[in-house]
């Protein structure tokens, strides 16, 4: 398996809902990303997993909050978000947080309303 | 500070025209080079790293340190390659942390 799974695919969820976007990649890969998209923007990092643990929090809300379970999985877990984050959610992930290359799943585009 | 700038936000080009998509970086050190494409309704998907240095697609890219730009060509564009393309910067620490451009969408007309 070469490549990084996200699950759901499209997610439309109420500003007092929790949701879960979850994240899989069976590349023995040790470092994995959360990013957000907005429409015809670059992808901006929020967090990085590394070896399992947090190693990066890019000062994102805490309604955003995220899990890694094992080597495999990350979770991204959502709570009181707001219309504004409504984006496209991509998971990434790498060989290490070195020098390696990220490769990327298809997204979750997540709708607040 | 660390930057990658990408100055087109649009570049149309006919088929079989030559392409380069332009990508300069700020970076004191010594930066890892990415260039990433995603096609409509695609997953971001990478086209070439710089310390590779292989042709992808029969797109090239080039390191210039002195000029501090990392170019993306490809002397004859076809239809399929009309996508957004990114050039992204890695620092050498080791965070991962991989620094965009806001990216070019190449238009290529019949």
């Amino acid at each position: 398996d070469t490549e990084v799974t996200q699950t759901p695919k499209h997610l439309v969820m109420g500003m007092t809902n929790k949701k879960s976007l979850k994240c899989e990649q069976h590349m023995g890969h040790r470092a994995m990303y959360w990013y957000k998209q907005k429409a015809k923007k670059p992808p901006e990092l929020m967090f990085v997993y590394s070896y399992e643990k947090l190693s990066i929090n890019e000062s994102v809300p805490s309604r955003f909050s995220p899990e890694c379970p094992n080597s495999s999985l990350l979770n991204l877990h959502l709570h009181a978000l707001q219309p504004e984050d409504s984006a496209l959610y991509l998971c990434a992930s790498s060989q290490d947080p070195g020098r390696s290359t990220q490769y990327f799943g298809p997204g979750t585009r997540l709708t607040v309303l | 500070a660390q930057r990658v700038t990408q100055p087109e936000k649009l570049l149309s080009v006919f088929k079989g025209a030559p392409v380069e998509l332009k990508c300069n970086y700020s970076y004191s050190g010594s930066p890892e080079l990415f260039w990433y494409v995603q096609y409509s309704r695609q997953r971001l998907q990478l086209l070439l790293r710089h310390i590779s240095r292989e042709s992808i697609k029969g797109f090239t890219a080039d390191l210039n340190k002195g000029e501090t730009s990392f170019h993306l060509k490809k002397p004859f564009a076809q239809e399929e390659d009309s996508a957004m393309y990114y050039c992204a910067l890695k620092g050498s620490s080791n965070t991962g942390k991989l620094i965009f451009g806001q990216g070019t969408t190449l238009q290529v007309k019949p």
